[in-house]
């Protein structure tokens, strides 16, 4: 059964505290993103990656790292310097190829601050 | 420049009507207009998309108009259904990016279908 998968489904972070969420895909994907969605907002880009090793800041990367060990994981890591992180993180994918602008999401992850 | 405008921002229809949400985009190199759905605590999923080639796209009682000149298009949702009571998202990309796609997204339009 193929698909992208986040976790945890909620996660609570500390202040000062560093976290990390996870995305897996096996689609066999090239390109990973992922999106952060506030109440009443649109989706905004925080990073997106079009292959392994490599990956390019999006709109609001501030405060936030990621990594492309693999082509099927794409984690982020919400650090200490992002001062309001409470949100929706949102995980997607696509193919390369004449389909490649489809993009499919995962579940998503909540994230709240304690 | 790499704006999308979405409206209105919620939506309330009767069962058996029809919804209508707009967008409008500047950046005149987007050639990529998806429509996603997205209900409450899930990802988006992928509704409808159309290329500036056409000038319309039906799928079901789903239907995208597009007005390239305008730089506007939008979802029509015919007989609504209380089922299509979500949050809906237009987006829009350009094909120049080499590799995946940066998505642009409006703000999300609430809909709710009263029954």
């Amino acid at each position: 059964d193929g698909g992208i998968t986040q976790s945890p489904k909620y996660l609570f972070r500390k202040e000062g505290q560093n976290v990390t969420l996870s995305c897996e895909q096996n689609l066999n994907h090239d390109a990973m993103y992922w999106y952060r969605q506030d109440p009443g907002q649109g989706l905004r880009l925080i990073y997106y990656s079009q292959i392994v090793n490599d990956f390019q800041k999006g709109d609001i990367a501030e405060g936030y790292s990621v990594s492309r060990e693999k082509k099927e994981s794409f984690p982020l890591t919400v650090t200490s310097a992002q001062k309001n992180p409470t949100a929706f993180y949102l995980c997607a994918s696509s193919i390369w190829g004449s389909d490649k602008e489809t993009q499919y999401f995962g579940p998503g992850t909540r994230l709240l601050v304690l | 420049q790499q704006q999308v405008k979405q409206s209105p921002q919620s939506l309330i229809v009767q069962k058996g009507g029809i919804s209508i949400i707009n967008c409008a985009y500047e950046n005149t190199a987007f050639d990529y207009f998806p429509w996603y759905q997205q209900f409450p605590g899930k990802g988006p999923a992928l509704l409808i998309a159309i290329r500036p080639d056409v000038s319309e796209k039906k799928e079901g009682r789903f239907t995208i108009s597009f007005n390239k000149s305008a730089k506007q298009f939008s979802l029509h949702i015919m007989d609504s259904q209380p089922g299509d009571s979500a949050t809906y998202f237009c987006a829009a990309s350009t094909s120049q990016e080499t590799s995946g796609s940066r998505l642009t997204f409006g703000e999300g339009t609430q809909l709710t279908v009263n029954p």
